[in-house]
């Protein structure tokens, strides 16, 4: 199993110029999300989805979207950077299932470097 | 909303001392508390979780975490630290829209 996989690994963008980054998972978690983070600010909740043909936003959605046609695949598409994005992205999958859903922990990618100047 | 706090960004202690990584939280109904540890250029790791029953939890790499309901904090612990255990750290609380809400992280150092 590769788990959770994110690409690119580093990017650099000019303000104003929109990117994909592309998050796979292959453990069939029903649960997916997308964090940023910032020095001293911890993980800050940017969308996430439940299942195929559901997202929702979190705590700093604005200026990105999100979509998810498959289980596996969760991209993240910020339509015109800002420097103000410039983070580490993360992605996050868990398991959903039957049960209490609560018990699950996420499990993370490698994460994206993002530059925005 | 859930909510989880580190009163500390910075712990240090020397190599076979005992640690503590402190964590509070916020919540109201039950809370699902987690730890996760985060090595240089990595995504976060899963270390342990609380959802119900005994207040002292095992995890990975001989860490424990005690929950403590009167005080609402969930501190990280280890008997003896190891130079290897210097890591980022965070504490986190599962909201009710099954969202992971996380600290803001408290940066290990054991010194040999």
């Amino acid at each position: 199993n590769a788990g959770v996989t994110q690409t690119p690994k580093f990017q650099v963008l000019k303000t104003g110029q929109s990117m994909t980054l592309q998050c796979a998972q292959d453990m069939n978690h029903e649960y997916m999300s997308w964090y940023r983070q910032d020095p001293g600010m911890g993980l800050r909740l940017i969308h996430y989805s439940v299942g195929a043909g559901i997202t929702d936003q979190g705590e700093v959605p604005n200026g990105y979207n999100v979509s998810r046609s498959t289980t596996e695949d969760f991209p993240l598409r910020l339509l015109s950077a800002a420097p103000s994005q410039t983070s580490v992205y993360f992605c996050a999958s868990s398991y959903r299932g039957q049960g209490n859903p609560y018990n699950s922990p996420l499990h993370f990618g490698n994460g994206t470097r993002l530059t925005v100047t | 909303a859930q909510s989880v706090a580190q009163p500390e960004d910075q712990v240090n202690v020397a190599e076979g001392n005992p640690l503590t990584v402190k964590c509070t939280y916020s919540v109201s109904g039950n809370p699902y508390l987690f730890w996760y540890v985060q090595y240089p250029n990595r995504g976060l790791q899963f270390l342990l979780k609380y959802i119900t029953g005994d207040n002292l939890v095992k995890g990975s790499y001989g860490f424990e975490a005690e929950f403590n309901k009167s005080q609402t904090s969930f501190h990280l612990k280890k008997p003896s630290a190891l130079v290897s255990d210097s890591a980022l750290y965070f504490c986190a609380v599962r909201d009710y829209n099954n969202d992971m809400r996380f600290g803001a992280g408290t940066r290990l150092t054991v010194k040999p």
